[in-house]
């Protein structure tokens, strides 16, 4: 069965750092382009982050500078690491495998990112 | 960056059809796909490819893709059905290349 498990989501204060991972199941990472993607409360979906097959990365600029995407083949995983993190990117985050003609599927369950003093 | 505009929200009632559209400009260039979140879910894919259906997804569910406009139609709409639906496109000419739509709220009367 293909699934995706987020983690690592959790409080954290203004100008604080986070790290979140993607573990798959059922299909390999690193042959496929992963994205992450974030849903502030009672927001829409907001893309954030791709890395493709190759290796090669692409941001939003809401996150450029700041948010980092990679993966560990080994792990079978990908990672989120946000740094610099504001109230405004408060939310709940999901990774997501994007398959042919860029369709976001599966979706992992999300984690929830709070920043609060 | 490319924008993608919905209707904030539609009702309908049990038995009758929904019709969520979907405005963007050269859409006829674009494939569009559909996602359904209900509360506290992860989205799920309905249709892709403008009208093809995930296995899973039931009949009820189609799209089309005309002009400037994508429409996601639900048929025989069930109490199930109420849901947050997006569309979201591809647009190689952005740097913001993955765009999803403003998203609809689908109530069921």
């Amino acid at each position: 069965e293909v699934q995706l498990v987020e983690s690592g989501g959790g409080l954290v204060q203004p100008g604080g750092s986070l790290r979140l991972s993607c573990a798959a199941s059922g299909f390999i990472v690193s042959s496929n382009y992963m994205s992450w993607v974030r849903q502030a409360p009672g927001k829409g979906l907001e893309w954030l982050s791709v890395i493709n097959d190759g290796g090669t990365t692409y941001y939003a600029d809401s996150v450029k500078g700041r948010f980092t995407i990679s993966r560990d083949n080994s792990r079978n995983t990908v990672y989120l690491q946000m740094n610099s993190l504001r109230t405004q990117d408060t939310a709940v985050y999901y990774c997501a495998r994007v398959g042919e003609l860029f369709v976001f599927d599966p979706w992992g369950q999300g984690t929830l990112v709070t920043v609060s003093s | 960056s490319y924008v993608l505009t919905q209707p904030p929200s539609v009702s309908v009632a049990p038995g009758k059809t929904a019709r969520i559209t979907c405005g963007g400009n050269n859409f006829g260039s674009k494939s569009v796909h559909w996602y359904l979140q209900k509360p506290g879910q992860a989205p799920v894919l309905v249709i892709f490819n403008d009208s093809d259906r995930p296995s899973g997804i039931p009949e009820r569910f189609s799209g089309s893709n005309s002009g400037n406009t994508a429409t996601l139609t639900i048929f025989r709409v069930e109490a199930g059905d109420e849901a947050d639906y997006y569309c979201q496109v591809w647009d190689n000419f952005s740097d913001h290349p993955y765009v999803f739509g403003t998203g609809t709220k689908v109530t069921v009367l």
